[in-house]
């Protein structure tokens, strides 16, 4: 049963510290997209990747975030320092085709105390 | 920036009804997606459409591009369909992709 992995699933940190969020996107996919979503904002995309090259990550905030696919298999995003307006769950997807029919990971639940 | 507005922000159904959630969008795009957030927080996709209709089990959802206007339909709705029901207006220039997000219908089946 292929799908989405995730890892941290939760994740408590101090304002000022490195996060580093991974993503296993599904074996055959192409495309893996980075979500945020908080309860004021909802969601957000951040990032998005097609066949490992970054296409679009104008959602991101530039001089804290980044996000890379080193290799097909893992996707990456790094926040650095961390503050507290950071708490978010952070999503990953990824699909064949722009968006269609994206599969969702569970999420990391990030808290930046 | 496109505009993106859900209907009604909750609504609370009895099992069996037939259920509308409307989705209306500011600025043309090029496909509409409706995704469904289970209790849990996991994220499912349902739809990715950009004209006309696409059914899938009890699940419809409509575009009419003129009217910039989405609806999801849930035929003999169940418990198992509460979730959080999310539309999202996707444009596609070039590279780059803009996708703006509903706010969300909490929806409630009751048995």
């Amino acid at each position: 049963d292929a799908r989405v992995t995730q890892t941290p699933r939760h994740k408590v940190t101090e304002m000022g510290q490195e996060v580093t969020m991974r993503c296993q996107p599904i074996l055959g996919h192409n495309t893996v997209f980075w979500y945020r979503q908080t309860m004021m904002q909802g969601l957000e995309l951040l990032a998005y990747f097609r066949n490992r090259a970054p296409l679009d990550d104008s959602g991101m905030p530039k001089d804290r975030f980044s996000a890379e696919m080193p290799d097909a298999t893992l996707a990456t995003l790094k926040i650095q320092p961390s503050e507290p307006r950071d708490s978010a769950v952070y999503f990953c997807a990824s699909g064949l085709a722009d968006f269609s029919e994206q599969y969702f990971g569970p999420g990391t639940r990030l808290t930046v105390t | 920036k496109n505009e993106v507005e859900q209907s009604p922000q909750n609504l609370t159904a009895q099992e069996g009804e037939f259920i509308t959630i409307n989705c209306s969008y500011s600025v043309g795009i090029s496909a509409l997606h409706w995704l469904q957030q289970h209790p849990g927080g996991g994220i499912v996709s349902l739809f990715m459409l950009s004209s006309g209709k696409k059914k899938h089990g009890r699940l419809i959802a409509t575009i009419n591009i003129q009217e910039k206007h989405s609806s999801l339909h849930i035929t003999a709705s169940h418990p198992r369909d509460s979730a959080v029901y999310i539309c999202a207006a996707a444009l596609y220039s070039g590279s780059a992709r803009q996708l703006t997000f509903g706010s969300g219908t909490q929806l409630t089946v009751l048995p």
